[in-house]
């Protein structure tokens, strides 16, 4: 079945630093891919998307490109700040039909100034 | 104005009692959820309704009953609680069930079974 697989948290960076939270997935055929962000006591609120191959997408800063060839969907910011701390999740949806989300397990991003 | 509400945000209750928890949208949209997140922050999709109608039913145990009275409103009552059930309860609406259309999640019920 449908996975996705991200890198074990906890991730502890100081502010300004580079960020990589890598995700990589197994699916059929070309799903849309996603990264979903849970700040502290909230529900999950989407950050970015992309929808086929070699698509980025990007917002607040974040950004992602779905890369096909190595079923990847890696999740880049450049300088991250005290605020970016949250748990982060890619996930996943066929593009076919009432396919639902199948998401990672979440890396927690500690950001300390 | 709240977008996806819950309620209770916090629920403790012993095992083998019945429990509710409602979910409401005022976003006017036509597909709901029921996610559950464990206690590793993994998260699961439980069941997904469209118009009122079940549209999935992942392996979830008959103890679990969605109940979806009109389209803004998208109850899970859990009979007979178990220690396992205890997780936090995610509920999440969108404009329609294709993935083209982004999920808005509630604020999450965190359920303690004792």
């Amino acid at each position: 079945g449908d996975s996705v697989t991200q890198m074990e948290g906890p991730v502890t960076l100081s502010e300004e630093a580079f960020l990589t939270i890598n995700c990589t997935y197994t699916a059929t055929g070309y799903p849309s891919l996603f990264w979903y962000v849970q700040y502290p006591g909230e529900g999950l609120q989407l950050l970015l998307k992309a929808t086929k191959a070699d698509d980025k997408g990007s917002n607040k800063g974040f950004e992602a490109t779905y890369r096909k060839e190595t079923t990847s969907f890696h999740l880049e910011k450049g300088s991250v700040q005290v605020s970016d701390s949250a748990v982060y999740f890619c996930a996943l949806s066929r593009n076919s039909g009432n396919t639902p989300l199948v998401f990672g397990k979440g890396t927690r991003l500690s950001v300390i100034a | 104005d709240t977008a996806v509400s819950q309620t209770p945000k916090y629920l403790v209750t012993q095992m083998g009692n019945d429990k509710s928890i409602k979910c409401e949208q005022n976003l006017g949209h036509d597909t709901m959820y029921w996610y559950k997140q464990d206690s590793k922050k993994f998260l699961k999709i439980m069941f997904s309704y469209n118009n009122k109608e079940l549209i999935i039913n992942e392996t979830v145990p008959n103890r679990f009953s969605p109940k979806s009275p009109d389209k803004a409103h998208l109850n899970l009552h859990i009979n007979s609680l178990e220690l396992g059930d205890s997780a936090v309860y995610f509920c999440a609406s969108s404009q329609g069930p294709d993935s083209i259309y982004e999920q808005y999640f509630g604020p999450g019920t965190r359920l303690t079974v004792t």
